[in-house]
């Protein structure tokens, strides 16, 4: 099955500074990549996600990368704010309707 | 009007016995499913519902047991519980754009 592994797993940095999270998968037949963000006893919610016949997408302060030859993807928060703060999860899926797996998460803290 | 709805939101209960919890999403989503998010946060899926079918049952002990009345509700009934069942359970709606999750129900067995 789909192993997907997800680095670092704890990310400090300084408000307004980037913030990159960087996850690999193994299975080629996956092409459905999306990102989840999941604040201290909430829900995890869908942020961005990417399909395989895009190589880049971007919304406001977030943008994702897919390099499906190397079989990684990679999230980029920029001008990062406090509320930026939460655990960050990557996943992969053969169909956006199909079982994720999720990557064991990023604890992301913003600095004040 | 929450989307995807979870009861209850917290559970404590003793080893061995019988407990369930219900999902309900009122998004029209033809797919459903239940995550198990344990102590360190990692997310698993257990179950996969399509249109009342079931899907997915990954690897799953067979005291879990999901039930879909209908497409708009997944319910999951656990037997005999165990410390190890202790966790957050997600419930999950899905069509055509990433999952929709519940609040989660939290479950401890003492």
């Amino acid at each position: 099955g789909e192993n997907v592994e997800q680095h670092p797993s704890t990310l400090s940095v300084q408000e307004g500074d980037s913030a990159v999270i960087k996850c690999t998968y193994s299975d080629s037949a996956s092409n459905y990549f999306p990102w989840y963000k999941q604040e201290l006893g909430k829900r995890p919610q869908l942020i961005i996600d990417i399909r395989s016949n895009v190589g880049e997408k971007k919304d406001q302060r977030i943008a994702v990368t897919l390099n499906k030859t190397a079989k990684h993807f990679s999230l980029h928060i920029t001008e990062t704010q406090p509320e930026d703060s939460a655990v960050y999860f990557c996943a992969a899926s053969m169909s956006v309707d199909y079982k994720l797996s999720f990557g064991a998460g990023t604890t992301v803290t913003v600095r004040a | 009007d929450t989307a995807v709805s979870q009861t209850p939101k917290y559970l404590v209960t003793q080893m061995g016995n019988d407990k369930s919890i219900k999902c309900e999403q009122n998004l029209g989503h033809d797919t459903m499913y239940w995550y198990k998010q344990d102590s360190k946060k990692f997310l698993k899926i257990m179950f996969s519902y399509n249109n009342k079918e079931l899907i997915i049952n990954e690897t799953v002990p067979n005291r879990f047991s999901p039930k879909s009345p209908d497409k708009a509700h997944l319910n999951l009934h656990i037997n005999s519980l165990e410390l190890g069942d202790s966790a957050v359970y997600f419930c999950a709606s899905s069509r055509d754009r990433g999952y929709t999750f519940g609040s989660g129900t939290r479950l401890t067995v003492v």
